[in-house]
């Protein structure tokens, strides 16, 4: 079963908007990370905040993670046509290594 | 530097036919999993491999057997593959069997079972 749902399933924004999605999970985790797929490739890690982290920024990416919600965003700020892709959170349980992805959010930059 | 090669790219198979799916990883990585990922669905694991010589099932191992042949190489065998079956697999690599490490991704392999 999925640890990690996000919230949009599909986002539409305008080419130097913000993007923002969320990432829910169930259960404690020891790290939450973001994945970014382009059409028909495989995976890239973007980021991965640990669970004594509130937030971190990567270029435009900022993550943010909220333990007492058990919930995590993904912002991308200044959007680019080249952000067009869907974007999956995972989570690795604090007793267990492996992580458990979500069914991601579909991100579609429009020029 | 290569990543993650996983081959074949596409392959369509017959009901009852056996086939394996290759991944190699040249980054010296320890860790190894195969996901497969269908629509709607996120990317569930099937099996993984903690180092070489270890290996043990995921979420969604049946119908599936697995080979961490040597440190860069873990293979994944459909033996009599069913049309439940068709999905993306994708191979990934972690440098340890621990917390707080990145996954790289193969580019996936596209079966069809037919």
């Amino acid at each position: 079963s999925q640890q990690g749902e996000e919230d949009p399933q599909a986002l539409s924004i305008q080419e130097g908007e913000n993007a923002t999605m969320n990432c829910s999970y169930k259960t404690s985790i020891n790290n939450l990370q973001w994945y970014r797929q382009n059409s028909g490739r495989g995976l890239v890690h973007l980021i991965l905040i640990r669970s004594n982290e509130r937030e971190k920024h990567s270029g435009r990416l900022r993550v943010t993670l909220d333990t007492s919600k058990k919930s995590s965003s993904l912002l991308i700020t200044a959007s680019r046509a080249a952000d067009t892709a869907s974007y999956f959170c995972a989570t690795a349980l604090s007793n267990d290594y492996k992580l458990s992805f979500g069914a991601g959010t579909t991100v579609t930059v429009r020029a | 530097n290569a990543g993650v090669t996983q081959t074949p790219k596409f392959q369509v198979l017959k009901t009852g036919q056996s086939m394996t799916l290759q991944c190699a990883q040249d980054m010296n990585h320890n860790s190894m999993y195969w996901y497969r990922q269908d629509p709607g669905m996120g990317l569930r694991l099937i099996y993984y491999s903690a180092s070489e010589g270890t290996t043990d099932k995921g979420e969604v191992p049946n119908g599936y057997n697995v080979s961490r042949l040597n440190k860069r190489e873990f293979s994944l065998r459909l033996e009599s593959a069913a049309p439940s079956q068709t999905s993306v697999y994708f191979c990934a690599s972690s440098p340890l069997t621990g917390l707080g490490y990145g996954y790289t991704f193969g580019s996936g392999t596209r079966l069809t079972v037919v």
